[in-house]
């Protein structure tokens, strides 16, 4: 059978709904984080960051939330669009600016 | 047009042969890194550079050699000792001495061992 870790988290949404993808963090001292897109065959693109001294930071048609409590984030696209579709991930500085540890990420499919 | 440059976009290596990735970026920034991505996995570091002639080895080095003479390229070179070469390669790149240092990808390169 083929292994579980190849199956990413999916989330499949309506053309003009709103998504939010989640994303379980591990260190308490990452200090930064930052959101990529990343499309098929292609390099992941920056989205969004946040620093930990902050709760909340928009952008255009997202927004990143950070509970440092339960070291929770999460990306809310506004009224997705077919051309959002890709997979989304997380990355955490750990407290290290040049070792980011990154999720496995959730793809995100917009049916028309 | 700033930005990082992967070449070749998809490459084949026979077993026991050494392939060279390229990375090259005219951001003007002096962090490089290098990243291979596996199929439902996060992205892990190969090696790292944080100026010229200098760099570091990653979570997975081995197999793996890298060299910074110029601040705008950061090749990796896959020697016949990786024993599971094929994966997409991922280079990046941070300005490093800014706050927060945000690390940009290039387009990757799809590596199949034959």
């Amino acid at each position: 059978g083929e292994s579980v870790g190849l199956h990413l988290p999916t989330l499949s949404v309506q053309e003009g709904d709103n998504s939010i993808i989640n994303c379980a963090y591990s260190n308490s001292a990452s200090d930064y984080f930052i959101w990529y897109k990343q499309e098929s065959g292609k390099g992941p693109q920056f989205i969004i960051d946040i620093r930990s001294n902050m709760d909340k930071r928009q952008g255009q048609r997202v927004t990143v939330l950070l509970n440092k409590t339960v070291k929770h984030l999460s990306l809310q696209i506004a009224a997705t669009q077919p051309g959002d579709s890709a997979v989304y991930f997380c990355a955490e500085d750990g407290g290290s600016n040049y070792k980011l540890t990154f999720g496995k990420g959730t793809l995100l499919t917009v049916n028309p | 047009d700033g930005g990082i440059t992967q070449s070749p976009k998809y490459l084949f290596r026979k077993e026991g042969q050494n392939v060279t990735l390229s990375c090259e970026q005219n951001l003007n920034h002096d962090a490089m890194y290098w990243y291979r991505q596996d199929p439902g996995q996060g992205l892990r570091l190969i090696y790292y550079s944080q100026i010229v002639n200098d760099f570091q080895k990653g979570d997975i080095a081995e197999g793996y050699s890298v060299s910074r003479e110029k601040k705008e390229s950061f090749p990796l070179t896959v020697t016949s000792a990786q024993k599971n070469p094929t994966a997409f390669y991922l280079c990046a790149s941070s300005p490093r001495l800014v706050d927060p240092d945000t690390q940009y990808f290039g387009p990757g390169t799809r590596l199949t061992v034959l």
